[in-house]
């Protein structure tokens, strides 16, 4: 077990431009989340899968993202027209669900993404 | 909404102090509370987490104590060492499992 992976490490961009990042959970974890982190904040919930289905996403998810996880095992997260607010730290997480009361959650490295 | 504040935003301590973080939450319907720890550029290390149900967790030299009714956490770290220096992050569980983060507390420990 490698842990949850992602790629690329670090995507800069042009404004406008669209973006793609992919996550690779730990095996056989149902669920798998998507969070924000901008420089001196903590992550902000985005978005969450349990197997194939996406059960929550934050109004932080505007119509520019959108995320799939087409066989409840990896899962992407595309930006549309990227501005530069967008720019931030995503950071993709896994948890086998049992309870949600002692749930942990393993986080990937994130990708680092700059929208010049 | 939930809402999480960890005070203070840094700490610097000489290398042997022992230390504590806070962290508080606005509404005591939480599942648990977990504290991670982040390097710079990094993702988050899973350090303890403390069932609602749970008074506290030991794990090394880390203790973290949750008080659901105040709606208080605190992550107590004894004889600190320059390895420590890093961001500490405290999130609360809701019912969907989701996770809402504190802003962090930045830790140096100096040799």
């Amino acid at each position: 077990d490698t842990g949850v992976s992602q790629d690329p490490r670090h995507k800069i961009t042009k404004r406008g431009q669209n973006v793609t990042f992919r996550c690779d959970p730990i095996s056989e974890h149902n669920r798998l989340y998507w969070y924000r982190q901008t420089l001196g904040q903590g992550p902000e919930f985005l978005t969450y899968f349990q197997n194939e289905a996406q059960l929550e996403k934050s109004r932080l998810l505007s119509d520019r993202f959108s995320a799939e996880r087409p066989k409840g095992s990896f899962s992407t997260l595309e930006i549309q027209r990227t501005e530069q607010g967008d720019s931030a730290m995503y950071l993709c997480a896994s948890s086998e669900e049992d309870w949600v009361g002692t749930d942990t959650q393993y986080f990937g490295p994130g990708t680092r993404l700059t929208v010049l | 909404k939930q809402e999480v504040t960890q005070i203070p935003a840094a700490l610097s301590v000489p290398e042997g102090e022992n230390l504590v973080l806070n962290c508080s939450f606005t509404d005591s319907a939480i599942y648990n509370l977990q504290w991670f720890r982040q390097d710079p550029g990094k993702g988050l290390t899973s350090l303890l987490l403390i069932q609602s149900s749970q008074r506290e967790q030991t794990s090394g030299r880390l203790n973290a104590s949750l008080d659901k009714s105040s709606g208080r956490s605190t992550l107590y770290i004894a004889a600190s060492q320059p390895g420590d220096s890093a961001t500490y992050l405290c999130a609360v569980t809701s019912n969907t499992g989701k996770l809402i983060f504190g802003q962090g507390t930045t830790l140096q420990v100096k040799p």
